[in-house]
């Protein structure tokens, strides 16, 4: 069965307080992983596909990596705007595209 | 910024009642999707759609459950018996290639 396990599960930063979040996963074959935005409230919105170990993307103050493990959410300098749910979600290589999500890492971000 | 929309945002229903949750995914994606997440709880999987059929599900969609596209714009999602367990935040999505999955803003379903 695929895993993911996000942590911590919950971080207060202050702003302008650079830190990460891991995502580790257990999956026979990944197709993908993928990070996504959420609010309180509302659908997860998409931040990146990451497709093999090595592999970065950037988007503002967000930088995704990706190992054969674990993949990392790199927030630098954060911004009170910054404060949400970030949830790693993986595609595996069997199946019909499903994403398998992880609990989320609740972000808060103190002015 | 083309966006998937799902109505209602909020029903509210009696044990034993049908539901049926609305999606218009994004005009141009071809494969369609149903999530569901328990208040506190992960996304869940739930059922994926492509080319008029069901092409994966879930243990959870049980013959309660059933989908529909019943025109080229709307997805639909029936719950025919609703459970109390059943109440959750319901997330329509969609996808161009089947890869990056865009979502919906959901429905949050009340089983009273």
């Amino acid at each position: 069965e695929d895993q993911v396990t996000q942590s911590p599960e919950a971080l207060r930063l202050q702003e302008g307080e650079s830190s990460s979040l891991n995502c580790s996963y257990t999956v026979s074959g990944l197709r993908g992983l993928f990070w996504y935005r959420q609010d309180p409230g509302k659908g997860p919105e998409f931040l990146f596909t990451l497709y093999s170990a090595g592999e970065e993307k950037e988007k503002e103050r967000l930088k995704a990596t990706l190992t054969k493990k674990e993949s990392f959410l790199h927030i630098t300098a954060p911004k009170p705007e910054d404060s949400a749910t970030y949830l790693c979600a993986v595609q595996p290589d069997y199946g019909n595209n499903r994403l398998a999500f992880g609990k989320g890492n609740q972000v808060v971000v103190i002015p | 910024e083309p966006e998937v929309t799902q109505t209602p945002s909020h029903q509210v229903t009696q044990m034993g009642q049908e539901v049926i949750l609305r999606c218009v995914p994004i005009s141009n994606h071809l494969y369609f999707y149903w999530y569901r997440q328990i208040l506190g709880q992960k996304v869940e999987f739930l059922v994926s759609f492509y080319n008029n059929e069901i092409s994966e599900k879930s243990e959870i969609f049980d013959d309660q459950f059933s989908v529909e596209r019943p025109d080229g714009s709307n997805f639909t999602l029936k719950i025919r018996s609703t459970k109390l367990e059943d109440s959750a935040m319901y997330f329509c999505a969609s996808s161009y290639r089947g890869n990056e999955q865009f979502f919906g803003p959901g429905t949050r379903l009340t089983v009273l």
